[in-house]
C-alpha cells in the first residue's frame, strides 16, 4: 500500500499563473477530501467527495478554485488565477465511506506564489 | 460538530508516558473522539477513535470520561519520535452512505518529547 500520493512536493509560482496540485488516492478509498494548512488558520477543509460526487465545497475560497475527480482514485486541485494569499500546505486526504473509517494524508504540497 | 480545547503545548520526558488531554463539553450523544497528529512537515496521522468506552492500540491508549465530556490520550513509552501537533477532533459517527464523514480540525497541542 503506497498510501495517499500528492504531487508535486513543491511548487513556486508568480502571481497570476495556473497551479494544479494532484492526488492519487489509496486503492479501494472512495472518499476524498482537500485540506489546506497555513500557520495563521491552520488545517481548513476546502472540499470533500464520496463516490466521485462533490459533497461539501464551503471550504472553497473563492472561485479562483477548483476540484475535480475525473476517476476513482485520482483528483485535482486548481488556482486560476493564484495569489500570493494562496501560498500553503495543500493536503488531501482519503477513506473509505463507511462508519467512522479513518481518514489516510499525503504528506502534502507546499505552494509559494510570488 | 461540537467543539474541543486543548492545551497549547507540553513536554515529556522520553521513555514516560504522555497523558495529552482534551476537553468537548458540547460532544454529543452519536459523536465519536478522534485523535490525529501531525509530524513537522508531514501529513496528519490517524491514532485512535472512540465513543465511550476505552481504547487501546498498538500506538496508544484513549481514556474517555462517563459524562464523556473530555478525555486523555496516553502514549505510553514517550520517544522524540512522538513530538508531534496532537488534535483531538470530535466527529458525527457517519451512516453508511452518509455523507458525514469529514473531520473539521482544531489547533491542537504540541507535545515535545525531551531527551
Amino acid at each position: 500500500d503506497a498510501g495517499v500520493i500528492q504531487s508535486p512536493r513543491h511548487e513556486v509560482t508568480e502571481m497570476g499563473q495556473e497551479v494544479t496540485l494532484r492526488c492519487k488516492l489509496i486503492s479501494g478509498h472512495n472518499s476524498l477530501f482537500w485540506y489546506r494548512q497555513t500557520m495563521m488558520r491552520g488545517l481548513e477543509l476546502l472540499i470533500y467527495f464520496n463516490n466521485n460526487v462533490p459533497i461539501d465545497d464551503s471550504g472553497m475560497p473563492e472561485d479562483r478554485f477548483s476540484a475535480k475527480m475525473p476517476n476513482a482514485s485520482f483528483s485535482t486541485l486548481k488556482i486560476q488565477p493564484s495569489e500570493p494569499r494562496d501560498s500553503a500546505v495543500y493536503f488531501c486526504a482519503s477513506s473509505l465511506r463507511d462508519r467512522n473509517s479513518p481518514l489516510h494524508f499525503g504528506n502534502g504540497t507546499r505552494l509559494t506564489v510570488t | 460538530d461540537a467543539k474541543t480545547t486543548q492545551p497549547p503545548s507540553m513536554d515529556c520526558a522520553e521513555g514516560r508516558a504522555a497523558n495529552l488531554p482534551c476537553n468537548h463539553s458540547t460532544i454529543s450523544g452519536n459523536e465519536y473522539v478522534y485523535w490525529y497528529r501531525q509530524i513537522h512537515s508531514q501529513g496528519p496521522q490517524y491514532i485512535i477513535h472512540g465513543l465511550k468506552n476505552n481504547e487501546t492500540n498498538e500506538m496508544a491508549s484513549l481514556i474517555i470520561t462517563e459524562d464523556r465530556k473530555s478525555s486523555t490520550l496516553i502514549l505510553p513509552h514517550a520517544t522524540l519520535r512522538d513530538t508531534a501537533v496532537y488534535y483531538c477532533i470530535v466527529r458525527v459517527a457517519g451512516s453508511y452512505g452518509g455523507a458525514t464523514n469529514k473531520l473539521i480540525f482544531g489547533t491542537g497541542t504540541l507535545l515535545a518529547v525531551q531527551p
